[in-house]
């Protein structure tokens, strides 16, 4: 059974760097059958797309976040991470770590989900 | 960008009720369309891949159909459990960028 878990601080000061990592276990982020992503939830709104990681290193990121979104992996620890610089007060989501399948591109596994607050 | 829209943004309907969620896309993504549950303070849950497919463990009163840019999602026998909010989502441009609808918030008249 896979299981994804986020990581990370709840609150980030305004213009600083939002840091989050997902531990994977049940399968491995190194599986070119499988895509990692960051999705979030602003509250009373919905569901936006991060961006992802695929083997090899290969990353691939919302244009409306591209320039401010760095997405890794750490094969050795079988995790992915999420980094957001210049944080506003709209970064201010529940932010869940998703794996997707290369065939039909539906997220089938999800984290529980980290609020993460952005203050000022 | 693809662009999804859903109708109705929210929906009140009763235990037995058969509901019908709608999305469309702003240009045609094939069969690459998935919908997903979502209830407060739980990860969200796959319902329907590929437009029309069952997720394993989900119940049958739900189905997909729709292709090309017009979708449907409907339950056939309204649970208490199914009150939450529905989302679909593209994978047609996969991986460079997926994108959600806005939602439906299915709620108990």
């Amino acid at each position: 059974q896979v299981q994804l878990q986020e990581s990370g601080p709840g609150l980030v000061k305004s213009s600083e760097t939002l840091s989050l990592t997902c531990n994977v276990s049940g399968g491995s982020i190194n599986n070119g059958n499988y895509y990692w992503s960051w999705i979030r939830l602003p509250a009373g709104k919905g569901l936006e797309w991060v961006g992802r990681f695929y083997i090899h290193g290969k990353t691939y990121y919302n244009p409306s976040l591209r320039s401010r979104v760095t997405i890794s992996g750490d094969t050795s620890k079988n995790q992915f991470s999420l980094r957001l610089n210049s944080v506003t007060a709209a970064d201010t989501a529940v932010y869940y770590c998703a794996r997707s399948g290369y065939s039909h591109g539906e997220f089938d596994y999800w984290g529980q989900g980290i609020r993460v607050t952005v203050s000022s | 960008d693809i662009q999804m829209t859903q109708s109705p943004s929210s929906l009140s309907a009763s235990v037995g009720d058969r509901v019908t969620i709608t999305c469309r896309a702003s240009q045609s993504i094939s069969r690459f369309l998935n919908w997903y549950q979502h209830k407060p303070g739980k990860a969200p849950q796959v319902l329907i891949y590929g437009a029309t497919n069952l997720q394993s463990g989900v119940p049958f009163r739900f189905s997909g159909s729709g292709s090309g840019t017009d979708f449907t999602l409907t339950i056939s026998s309204l649970q208490p459990e199914d009150f939450a909010t529905y989302y679909c989502q593209q994978s047609f441009i996969t991986p460079s960028m997926n994108t959600f609808g806005q939602g439906t918030k299915l709620e108990i008249k």
